[in-house]
């Protein structure tokens, strides 16, 4: 069955220090990919996307991922975090063999930035 | 222009009733999901419609069913409710069947 991990559960960082959070899937077919984000008392807004293309995203607030096939890997990346990038975010996959409206979720991993 | 909205924000129902959780896609779009999120989990898909008809199934039993009205809002049901729903039961809406999901505020059911 198609997943997606997300390697690591909860991060914690100073405000200022780079982030990396990590996001592998199964499925060795074509796919699209997207980050989400969780702010506390908020609903799931989207970060970003990958359909095609240039494998290095942009999307907003200074966050990016990069799509690397080979490693099934979808990361998320931001040079200096700030404390309002607290949040929980998620990596979601939307496998093309799979029913088209289906997004696959990691579990998510809690972000915490200390001022 | 309006999100994706769901009625109503929070239910609380007892084991054994059933609910109706209701979902306005963004103005037009034609596709809504649904989608289960359960504490410390990611969401799960539970169905798509489009266009008025199912387009996918998740792995869920057959007490949870779903329909889609002629203006593109949708409705989840759940019969013969059980501890295990409760969750956060979110809605998102997109312009086509495979296309960037918007998700709704979600309704958060508890069952006792």
């Amino acid at each position: 069955a198609q997943s997606v991990s997300q390697h690591n559960h909860h991060v914690i960082l100073s405000e200022a220090a780079s982030l990396e959070l990590g996001c592998n899937y199964s499925y060795g077919g074509t796919v699209n990919l997207f980050w989400y984000v969780q702010y506390p008392g908020q609903h799931l807004q989207l970060l970003l996307k990958y359909f095609s293309g240039d494998p290095l995203v942009k999307g907003i607030k200074g966050f990016e991922a990069e799509f690397i096939k080979s490693k099934f890997s979808f990361n998320l990346r931001k040079p200096s975090v700030q404390w309002s990038d607290t949040a929980e975010y998620f990596c979601a996959v939307n496998a093309h063999g799979g029913s088209q409206g289906n997004l696959i979720f990691g579990k998510g991993t809690k972000l915490s930035v200390k001022p | 222009d309006a999100g994706v909205t769901q009625s109503p924000t929070h239910l609380i129902k007892t084991r054994g009733q059933h609910v109706t959780l209701r979902c306005s896609p963004i103005s037009g779009h034609k596709s809504v999901s649904w989608y289960q999120q359960v504490l410390g989990q990611g969401p799960q898909f539970i169905f798509q419609y489009y266009e008025k008809e199912e387009r996918g199934r998740g792995n869920f039993p057959d007490r949870f069913s779903a329909r889609q009205f002629p203006n593109y809002s949708s409705e989840l049901n759940v019969n013969a409710l059980l501890l295990g729903d409760s969750a956060l039961y979110l809605c998102a809406s997109s312009s086509l069947r495979r296309d960037t999901q918007y998700f709704g505020p979600g309704t958060r059911l508890t069952v006792l």
